[in-house]
């Protein structure tokens, strides 16, 4: 079963139109989010993070709000430009022990429209 | 030179072969991690290493073989693999293997795998 879901495998907005991706976790131990974005043959760079202490985190255009209550992430985009269409994978750790690393939904292939 | 370099970036091998990825990081961290990346899958951690030692192995076939002979290289050896080994295998690296929940994860470009 999938401890971290992206339930929209693709979003098409509008260039200049926010931009919202959610992902929903399931374990409540969970207190490190992050997401990721990918372009095509390249490897997923790091975008922006929130730990459970906040439940917003802004930088520049892109915003992650967090709803502990609802096990649920978003990442705001405003406003949407040609350039932020990519593969966005939203991932979840813990910070108590971290060996595993970090746990990644499938993934929201965002493609902004001209 | 970027953080995190992978080779080959594309791999065609038949299921009798023997093939190695390799995967160096320039980031002086001491953790590195392999990942496959199947189509509709999320990510999937396979191994983690932290000093050099093997810290996590998240039940992968004996057929894929991890090596780290140092913090900054890390090798997958391939041997007898199946078709539905095809993927993506991405490596990764941070400051930590205890702070990967927390930390970012420097990821390279991938390693683009076909089994014929």
């Amino acid at each position: 079963d999938q401890q971290v879901k992206q339930n929209s495998p693709s979003l098409s907005v509008q260039e200049g139109r926010i931009s919202i991706l959610n992902c929903d976790y399931t374990n409540s131990m969970f207190d490190y989010f992050l997401w990721y974005k990918k372009y095509p043959a390249e490897g997923p760079t790091f975008l922006i993070s929130i730990s459970s202490i906040k439940d917003k985190n802004e930088d520049g255009r892109f915003t992650v709000f967090l709803n502990k209550s609802a096990k649920h992430l978003s990442l705001h985009i405003v406003p949407s430009q040609p350039g932020d269409s990519a593969v966005y994978f939203c991932a979840v750790g813990e910070s108590g022990g971290g060996a595993d690393g970090l746990t990644f939904g499938k993934g929201t292939h965002l493609i902004i429209q001209p | 030179e970027t953080g995190v370099t992978q080779t080959p970036r594309h791999l065609v091998m038949g299921m009798t072969n023997k093939k190695s990825l390799k995967c160096e990081q320039h980031l002086g961290h001491n953790a590195m991690y392999w990942y496959k990346q199947s189509a509709k899958k999320p990510l999937e951690l396979m191994f983690v290493y932290s000093l050099e030692e093997r810290v996590e192995n998240n039940s992968v076939p004996s057929r894929f073989s991890p090596e780290c002979p140092n913090s900054s290289h890390l090798f997958l050896h391939l041997h007898t693999l199946q078709p539905e080994d095809s993927a993506l295998y991405l490596c990764a690296s941070s400051q930590s293997a205890r702070l990967a929940g927390t930390g970012e994860l420097f990821f390279g470009e991938g390693s683009r795998l076909t089994v014929l």
